[in-house]
Formats: structure tokens, C-alpha cells, sequence
């Protein structure tokens, strides 16, 4: 069975700084896709980044990226330069095997709530 | 190009009634799936579909039906609500492309029921 851990329930980051929110993650799946998603108080769900077990490098997207540390079980989301429409919960997500037919059993972690202070 | 959509946005429903949420997309997704999201918490995956005609169960399907007879649609069908049904519904697509994830939720059916 799949399992994400979130183990910071929320931050407080000052605008402009660097900010690191913590995934750890358990599989017996020899390969598997992390995700992270960004959830302002609006309620809607966001996709922010893929990293795949085989990926070799980091996955970036603008000023996300994901610090992948495989023997470490670890997938953790760095925000550079922090704004302060950052200021949402963040949920670190797995699924099994990707780019097959499993690949749509998403499960999440239970989140970090994040907020970016002027 | 409308992304995904859900309706209704809300939803009151007396113990025992039945009711459909439904969920469409016009991107072609081949993924589509259907989550709950309890208060605090993360969202949990209820049913997904890698294809019309392709459905399977996910980590709390109880209480749950769901088909996918085209690749547009994937309706979430409560059986006979009960009050722990209460939640906020998203359904999200899916389509990888290029060694990542084209990924998009609609915007949520917040149900309750009394």
C-alpha cells in the first residue's frame, strides 16, 4: 500500500524567502509519480509539478521544483522567491506505476497550510 | 475550452436520498477521477476511470457508483446518502504528456447531508 506523509501541518515564511515543504513517501511499487498541488482559501485544487521515480533530474516548473531523494523516500517542494499569493495549503500526492492504468489512483497526503508573511 | 466542470456547485440532501454529481471535460482526458475532501484533510480518491467503459474503485468507494460511458463524462452517483457523506466532491482529469501530467479539478460540489 501507498502512504504520503505531510509532517508540518503549517508555516510561516517571510516574502521573498526560499521555502521548503517536507513529503516523505512509502511504496512497494518499483516505479511511481509524485505530485503537488496548491490550495488557495478559494477551494480549488491545483497541479503544480510531476516528478517521475525514474526521472534522473529534478523536476522544475517556474519557481517550483521538487527535491526528489529516492533512497530517502522523499519528494519535497521548494517555492523560490517566495509571493505572498503562495499562501495556500499544499498537498504532496503519489500514484502508482505511471503513464499506465493506474496511473489516475492518486492518494494525498494531508497537507501543509503555508503563509507567506509581507 | 471549459476545463472541467461540476454541478451543482451545492447540494442539501435529506439521510437517504439519492442524487448525481456530474462531471465533464473537453480536453480528451483519458484519466478522470472522482475525490472527497472531509475538513483538514487531504482529498481521498473515490472512484477513478482510465477510459470510457473503465472504472475502478478507489480508497473509500462505499456508498459510491460511478460509469464512464464517453470520454467527456464521468458522473458520481450516491446510492443512498448518509450524513458521513458529507464533504466537498472534486473531480479532476488527467492526460500525461511529455514525461509529466496535463492535470486539471473543477472547481468542487459541496454536499450536505441532513
Amino acid at each position: 500500500a501507498q502512504k504520503i506523509t505531510q509532517t508540518q501541518p503549517g508555516m510561516f515564511v517571510q516574502e521573498k524567502e526560499a521555502v521548503t515543504l517536507d513529503c516523505t513517501y512509502d511504496t512497494s511499487d518499483p516505479s511511481y509519480g509524485l505530485f503537488w498541488y496548491k490550495q488557495p482559501s478559494s477551494g480549488e485544487m491545483i497541479f503544480l509539478i510531476y516528478q517521475g521515480s525514474y526521472d534522473q533530474q529534478n523536476a522544475t516548473e517556474g519557481r517550483y521544483s521538487l527535491n526528489f531523494q529516492k533512497a530517502r523516500k522523499s519528494a519535497n517542494l521548494v517555492i523560490s522567491a517566495s509571493q505572498l499569493g503562495d499562501s495556500a495549503m499544499y498537498f504532496c500526492a503519489m500514484s502508482p506505476r505511471p503513464f499506465d492504468s493506474s496511473a489516475s489512483k492518486i492518494i494525498f497526503g494531508s497537507g501543509t497550510r503555508l503563509s507567506i508573511r509581507p | 475550452n471549459a476545463g472541467v466542470t461540476q454541478t451543482p456547485k451545492f447540494q442539501v440532501l435529506k439521510t437517504g436520498q439519492s442524487m448525481t454529481l456530474q462531471c465533464a471535460q473537453d480536453m480528451n482526458h483519458e484519466y478522470m477521477s472522482w475525490y472527497r475532501q472531509d475538513p483538514g484533510m487531504g482529498l481521498r480518491l473515490i472512484h477513478y476511470s482510465v477510459g470510457a467503459g473503465i472504472t475502478d474503485q478507489g480508497e473509500v468507494p462505499n456508498g459510491y457508483n460511478v460509469s464512464r460511458s464517453t470520454t467527456e463524462d464521468f458522473p458520481l452517483r450516491l446510492l443512498s446518502a448518509a450524513p458521513s457523506q458529507t464533504s466537498v466532491y472534486f473531480c479532476a482529469s488527467s492526460q500525461p504528456r511529455g514525461g509529466t501530467y496535463e492535470q486539471y479539478f473543477g472547481p468542487g460540489t459541496r454536499l450536505t447531508v441532513t
